[in-house]
């Protein structure tokens, strides 16, 4: 069965204190792996896409990597408008491959 | 719009009435989700149009709950007799159509059912 677990559930860091965030997954055949960022009230915001094992992209102070079996979503020096909710998905080629499989999400939260 | 459109931002009804909720993709996206988030849960899928394709509804939980997309844009979910349990946020999200590129997704709609 398709699934993604994200870890940890919470994390709290100083502003500028670099850290990761983990989503572990298991699919028949990896489509794509999707980074979204969640604000309180608001829908998901498109972050990154990841198709394949050694693929990594970047946009300001995220970075989004991966291997066969997990992903990693790093902060570097992170700000406060970097607190949301970090939510992962996967699509994979075997069964219903129009659904995302999503992760519960990483709540990050950045103190000034 | 520039972005994708839900409406309305809340809605608040008792338990047994029928209630609508409505989403706008960004134009020219084939592709369109609706999906329910709950407190504690994972995004939900419920039901996914692409273009003139029969829709893929294997994620609605019951039979309560039916969507329809008119003229390939607008989306409209309808929830019937509804429930306690039917509380949520209802995500609509639209991409350009290949499954492998992103969603992009609307604010959503936060229904209550009293």
């Amino acid at each position: 069965e398709d699934q993604v677990t994200q870890s940890p559930e919470a994390l709290r860091l100083q502003e500028g204190e670099s850290s990761s965030l983990n989503c572990s997954y298991t699919v028949s055949g990896l489509r794509g792996l999707f980074w979204y960022r969640q604000d309180p009230g608001k829908g998901p915001e498109f972050l990154f896409t990841l198709y394949s094992a050694g693929e990594e992209k970047e946009k300001e102070r995220l970075k989004a990597t991966l291997t066969k079996k997990e992903s990693f979503l790093h902060i570097t020096a992170p700000k406060p408008e970097d607190s949301a909710t970090y939510l992962c998905a996967v699509r994979g080629y075997a069964g219903n491959n129009r659904k995302l499989i999503w992760g519960l999400g990483t709540s990050l939260a950045v103190n000034p | 719009g520039a972005g994708v459109s839900q409406s309305p931002s809340n809605k608040v009804t008792e338990k047994g009435k029928d209630v609508e909720l409505r989403c706008d993709p960004i134009s020219g996206h084939t592709a369109l989700y609706w999906y329910r988030q709950s407190l504690g849960q994972g995004l939900e899928f419920l039901i996914y149009f692409q273009g003139n394709s029969a829709p893929d509804k294997s994620g609605l939980p019951s039979d309560r709950f039916s969507a329809e997309r008119t003229g390939g844009s607008v989306s409209t979910l309808t929830i019937q007799r509804t429930q306690q349990e039917d509380s949520a946020v209802y995500l609509c999200a639209s991409s350009a159509g290949n499954m492998n590129t992103e969603a992009f997704f609307g604010q959503g709609t936060r229904l209550t059912v009293v």
